[in-house]
């Protein structure tokens, strides 16, 4: 079992659809990354979030600490946001380091 | 400001040969970290410096990989008698560090396409 793990793997929307990834952890953590990656493999940074939600256009990232457990949600989905979505945590039994989920495929047809 | 750079952007390599790449991280950034991410897969933690100090090494898969950070900014990461399972992304960040007591958001580079034939 991955400490992080990230549901669904793969997801094909309609353009306008409202879409959730969920990322979960099993071990105590103290901020979390949302991570997008397109063909190429460059990562940007969508997110990073300790607790609470933060939004950003038409992306919001939810996280509840106890819960173990973050979202990440787009409003309006649109073929641009077709990416790999991938959550990342600093995880308290392992320092600085990120451990990465497995990522989520998105792909938002016309 | 400039991000984190990662070069070559792509590399071919045949089986057997040396290859060497570079990470320049955001200026003042005393952590960098690389990770390896295979394809379809998420990206694991390969190796950690803390300015020119390598603290932490145990995510590097075999004694064929190294890493240096002499001066601290720059890091080469350097794969020997390349195999075809190192074929993969390799991606950098660096962080600044400033609050040593908490976590430091990590910023990432554009990785390098290793393509090991």
């Amino acid at each position: 079992k991955n400490e992080v793990e990230q549901s669904p793997q793969n997801l094909t929307a309609q353009e306008g659809e409202f879409i959730t990834i969920n990322c979960s952890y099993s071990v105590g953590i103290s901020a979390l990354h949302w991570l997008q990656q397109h063909p190429g493999g460059g990562i940007v940074s969508l997110f990073m979030l300790s607790s609470g939600k933060k939004k950003h256009g038409r992306l919001i990232a939810t996280i509840n600490i106890q819960e173990k457990h973050s979202s990440l949600h787009i409003t309006a989905s649109h073929p641009r946001d077709s990416a790999v979505y991938i959550c990342a945590a600093p995880l308290e039994t392992s320092g600085s380091r990120l451990t990465f989920g497995e990522g989520t495929q998105l792909t938002v047809n016309p | 400001g400039a991000g984190v750079s990662q070069s070559p952007r792509y590399k071919v390599a045949k089986r057997g040969q040396d290859v060497a790449l570079r990470c320049d991280p955001i200026s003042g950034h005393v952590s960098l970290f690389w990770y390896q991410q295979a394809l379809g897969q998420g990206p694991e933690f390969l190796t950690y410096f803390q300015n020119e100090a390598q603290l932490d090494k145990s995510g590097l898969p075999s004694d064929r990989f190294f890493a240096e950070r002499p001066e601290g900014s720059v890091s080469t990461l350097k794969i020997q008698r390349t195999q075809q399972e190192d074929s993969a992304v390799y991606l950098c960040a660096s962080s600044l560090d400033r609050r040593l007591s908490s976590y430091n958001e990590q910023f990432f580079g554009p990785g390098t396409r290793l393509t090991v034939l």
